[in-house]
């Protein structure tokens, strides 16, 4: 069964430093999205992407995000400089088409730790 | 605005009883509603959704939910619980007006089903 990947499983950065997780969707699916759980809170939308731009993002995605599909394979999310408050599993996910009745497929997380 | 809200953090339940595990939802227009599970260092696999038709609506792994406009509410539901099933859970809703996808979550469930 097709499923969304992303590398690395763990990641550990020291404050200020950059970083870029990496996604890649599954093969058919055209829209692309970027969640994050801080631990103990709820599952948060970050941005959606479609044909190679953003279509919509949150208060959260700040100019320290920046997200790209470099080879037609990978989605990735890039931190700039990254805070300690930015230390949580980010989820990347995709889905067929980008209407409301359709599922999204997520994958299994990056956990990314700020120190 | 859309949100969710899952009443308990956690459930616990005797194997092979009935469980339930509460959604209640807010959202302008006409809901999309979905129930993700996800199990210990995997990511949110999508058990089932409502978009319109039947109320009950029938999942993975012999999960349903049932939708109730009235109490804006979409619990999710199995007639005999399996030891296996214990794992975080996840209600999510997709505004009618939305085309590119946002899920809003709520802030899961724990299940815990003891043999």
């Amino acid at each position: 069964e097709p499923e969304v990947t992303q590398t690395p499983s763990h990641q550990v950065t020291q404050m200020g430093q950059e970083v870029i997780l990496r996604c890649v969707p599954i093969s058919n699916h055209l829209y692309f999205y970027w969640y994050r759980q801080i631990l103990g809170q709820k599952v948060e939308f970050l941005v959606s992407f479609y044909n190679n731009e953003i279509s919509e993002k949150s208060e959260i995605f700040d100019d320290q995000f920046s997200v790209e599909r470099p080879d037609g394979s990978n989605f990735t999310l890039k931190i700039r400089s990254t805070k300690l408050e930015d230390s949580a599993m980010y989820f990347c996910a995709s889905s067929r088409t980008g209407g409301s009745s359709t599922e999204a497929f997520f994958g299994q997380g990056t956990r990314l730790t700020v120190v | 605005a859309q949100s969710v809200a899952q009443p308990e953090d956690q459930v616990n339940v005797a194997e092979g009883n009935p469980l339930t595990v509460k959604c209640t939802y807010s959202v302008s227009g006409n809901p999309y509603l979905f129930w993700y599970v996800q199990y210990p260092n995997r990511g949110l696999q999508f058990l089932l959704k409502y978009i319109t038709g039947d109320n009950l609506v029938k999942g993975s792994y012999g999960f349903e939910a049932e939708f109730n406009k009235s109490q804006t509410s979409f619990h999710l539901k199995k007639p005999s619980a399996l030891v296996s099933d214990s794992a975080l859970y996840f209600c999510a809703v997709r505004y009618g007006g939305t085309s590119y996808g946002k899920l809003t979550f709520g802030q899961g469930t724990i299940l815990t089903v003891h043999p």
